[in-house]
């Protein structure tokens, strides 16, 4: 079974820290996804990445940054959190660039920062 | 660009009870299609899909058929329990790789 883990459950932040979430995954899956999930608003994509050191702009990337320096690992970075970033954040992966690719998906991270 | 649009929640049912869960697409090119599910607490988990137009994704009692001519893959499923309530997703995956998701319904199912 593909597994997907994330580093935390639950994190709780104060306004200007830097955050890190971290995502690892243990397929060999090409792409890997940050998401963010926020009542009434869906998934919203944050990033993307289709290799490693690549990436691609999402839906929201403001205020975000991302590191895949190992094809399994991939990094989603605030450089400063504000209160708006309170929400669950969710990592997926999926087998190839190519379509047809299911994603598969970690618990969450639900930040807070206050 | 791409989108999905599903019915809007929540959806209350008692058990035993029939499930529709509409949803319609507008994509380029020919998508493959998902139904996602999240129970509370958890990431999505993949719960059907289906790759081409006609083609039938089954599981747990859950089926959707990719109806190409109406852009449409509703989720169904004859008797819902109370372990079905979770949040339902329809997505759709073209070959760029990334995937567009509906907003969820949220299904509660009452003993």
């Amino acid at each position: 079974d593909v597994k997907v883990t994330q580093s935390s459950r639950y994190l709780v932040k104060r306004t200007g820290e830097k955050v890190f979430l971290e995502c690892v995954q243990d397929m060999d899956h090409e792409n890997m996804f940050w998401y963010r999930q926020d009542p009434g608003l869906g998934l919203r994509l944050i990033y993307f990445s289709y290799d490693v050191k690549m990436k691609e702009k999402g839906d929201i990337p403001e205020g975000y940054s991302v590191s895949r320096e190992k094809k399994e690992r991939f990094s989603l970075i605030l450089e400063s959190a504000s209160t708006n970033q309170t929400s669950m954040y969710l990592c997926a992966s999926s087998l190839s660039v190519r379509g047809g690719n299911e994603q598969y998906f970690g618990p969450g991270t639900r930040l807070t920062v206050t | 660009g791409n989108s999905v649009t599903q019915m809007e929640g929540p959806v209350t049912l008692s058990e035993e009870a029939f499930l529709t869960i509409n949803c319609t697409y507008t994509a380029t090119g020919y998508p493959s299609l998902f139904w996602y599910v999240q129970y509370p607490g958890e990431g999505l988990q993949l719960l059907l899909k289906a790759t081409k137009a006609d083609d039938k994704g089954s599981n747990k009692g859950f089926e959707a058929t990719y109806r190409k001519e109406t852009t449409s893959f509703h989720l169904e499923k004859g008797s819902v329990q109370v372990s079905d309530s979770a949040v339902y997703f329809c997505a759709l995956s073209t070959n760029a790789g990334k995937s567009t998701f509906g907003d969820g319904t949220t299904l509660t199912v009452k003993p």
